[in-house]
């Protein structure tokens, strides 16, 4: 089944704590992005990949860091996690040419 | 300002009824349009895609774009229970393999 996975689904943590939420598409596709979801603020993109290797900035990029060494994982770390990072976060994939990105069933992260 | 304003609901309708939501953008340069729904602890999902000006209709859903305007709508028509959901309506100015930015979303529950 073509799928976005993320792991974990949940997630309690505290304020300093280095964390990684894993990401792994199974469609071949090129392009992989993380978004954080925020009551009144939606969806906003937190980085972006194009293709193995090749990451970028989004909206919101403080206070994360990705990598995109296999075309299939792309893992969004927290390095040291804060109370305004709580949030909702979903993965989504794509390639050139489809009509839709494909998200993930997300991660809600507690920071406290 | 919001690059895209939605109303944020939320929206109550009978079933049966015809419910019209909307977004607004201010960037001439968004060239792609697509409506998401997302229910409840789930990721979005693709329900509409238009590119440039028109509508495009599927089944009991129709999407509107009008850029002279920077106006977008969904139409439901004969809505049901299980529509029941947040709807996003996102842009992009190069097509999905790209940042999407999305509208806050606009709840919406069917009632019997």
């Amino acid at each position: 089944e073509a799928q976005v996975t993320q792991n974990p689904r949940y997630l309690i943590t505290v304020t300093g704590k280095k964390l990684t939420v894993t990401c792994s598409q199974n469609m071949n596709h090129e392009y992989m992005s993380w978004y954080r979801q925020d009551p009144g603020l939606g969806l906003r993109q937190i980085y972006y990949s194009m293709n193995v290797e090749v990451t970028d900035k989004g909206d919101v990029p403080e206070g994360y860091k990705v990598s995109r060494k296999e075309k299939r994982n792309f893992p969004l770390i927290l390095e040291s996690p804060s109370p305004n990072q709580t949030s909702l976060y979903f993965c989504a994939s794509t390639r050139t040419g489809q009509e839709t990105q494909y998200f993930g069933p997300g991660t809600r992260l507690l920071v406290l | 300002q919001k690059e895209v304003e939605q109303d944020p609901g939320p929206l109550s309708v009978p079933e049966g009824a015809i419910v019209s939501l909307n977004c607004t953008y201010s960037n001439s340069a968004f060239q792609y349009f697509m409506w998401y729904r997302q229910y409840s602890r789930k990721g979005p999902e693709l329900l509409m895609y238009t590119y440039s000006s028109g509508n495009k209709e599927d089944g009991r859903f129709t999407a509107q774009v009008d850029k002279s305007s920077k106006y977008i709508s969904l139409f439901i028509r004969d809505s049901q229970p299980s529509d029941s959901a947040t709807y996003l309506c996102a842009m992009s100015p190069t097509g999905t393999a790209s940042k999407l930015t999305f509208g806050t979303g606009t709840r919406l529950q069917v009632t019997l």
